[in-house]
């Protein structure tokens, strides 16, 4: 039973673009919410996160969208570029982030020329 | 900035072998965790521990044991591999009540 839902698997996007990635989760007891980029041989690597306490978060051309009453969360990647290109995997956890992360499923981001 | 290590990068065993895998956390960091990375999967959480003492436990299979050292650095310990066993295996770590959790680039154990 996947705890956090992600959305969509794969999604290609031109360079310049906006890259929209989609996560919904069911447990309520989750209070920090963070995405983490992967390339290929390497560990996650944070991006960016928030708490359910703001409804936005932005930080250079990532932003993060929260809807606490879906129980929903979106990456926006914006003028996305060749080098964005990796997998994304939105994650959550309880007790402030304090306890282990629990991913989803991944996207596998491609950005084209 | 010091990141968190692990070693070896990669292994190759055979099935029914044993392996360690070590990982030193970022200094000053208290807490380590372990995850299972599947071939095109999501990170599945293994174990975790908290100034030495395990803090939580995921799917671990009862054949692998971890702990964490008086220096912070943990190892995972894994018998009886089966071919079911190979994976990326991340090791994260973080300072207690400070998010995020830093991860290593893993170790990339093969089963043959």
């Amino acid at each position: 039973q996947q705890q956090v839902k992600q959305s969509p698997q794969s999604l290609i996007v031109q360079k310049g673009g906006i890259s929209i990635i989609n996560c919904a989760y069911e447990n309520t007891a989750f209070d920090y919410f963070p995405w983490y980029q992967q390339f290929p041989g390497k560990g996650p690597a944070l991006l960016i996160a928030i708490r359910p306490d703001v409804s936005e978060k932005k930080e250079g051309r990532f932003t993060i969208s929260f809807n606490k009453s879906a129980k929903q969360f979106s990456l926006h990647i914006m003028d996305s570029q060749p080098g964005d290109s990796a997998t994304y995997f939105c994650a959550a956890s309880s007790n402030f982030g304090n306890e282990k992360l629990t991913f989803g499923t991944g996207t596998r981001l491609t950005i084209i020329p | 900035a010091a990141g968190v290590i692990q070693s070896p990068r990669h292994l190759i065993k055979e099935k029914r072998e044993t392996a360690t895998l070590k990982c030193y956390p970022i200094p000053r960091h208290d807490t380590v965790y372990w995850y299972q990375q599947g071939p095109g999967q999501d990170p599945q959480f293994l174990i975790s521990f908290y100034e030495k003492m395990q803090s939580d436990k995921g799917s671990i299979p009862d054949r692998f044991s971890a702990q964490q050292f008086s220096d912070y650095h943990s190892e995972l310990n894994m018998s009886s591999l089966e071919l079911g066993d190979s994976a990326l295996y991340f090791c994260a770590s973080s300072s207690r009540g400070e998010q995020p959790q830093h991860f290593g680039d893993g170790t990339r154990l093969s089963i043959l």
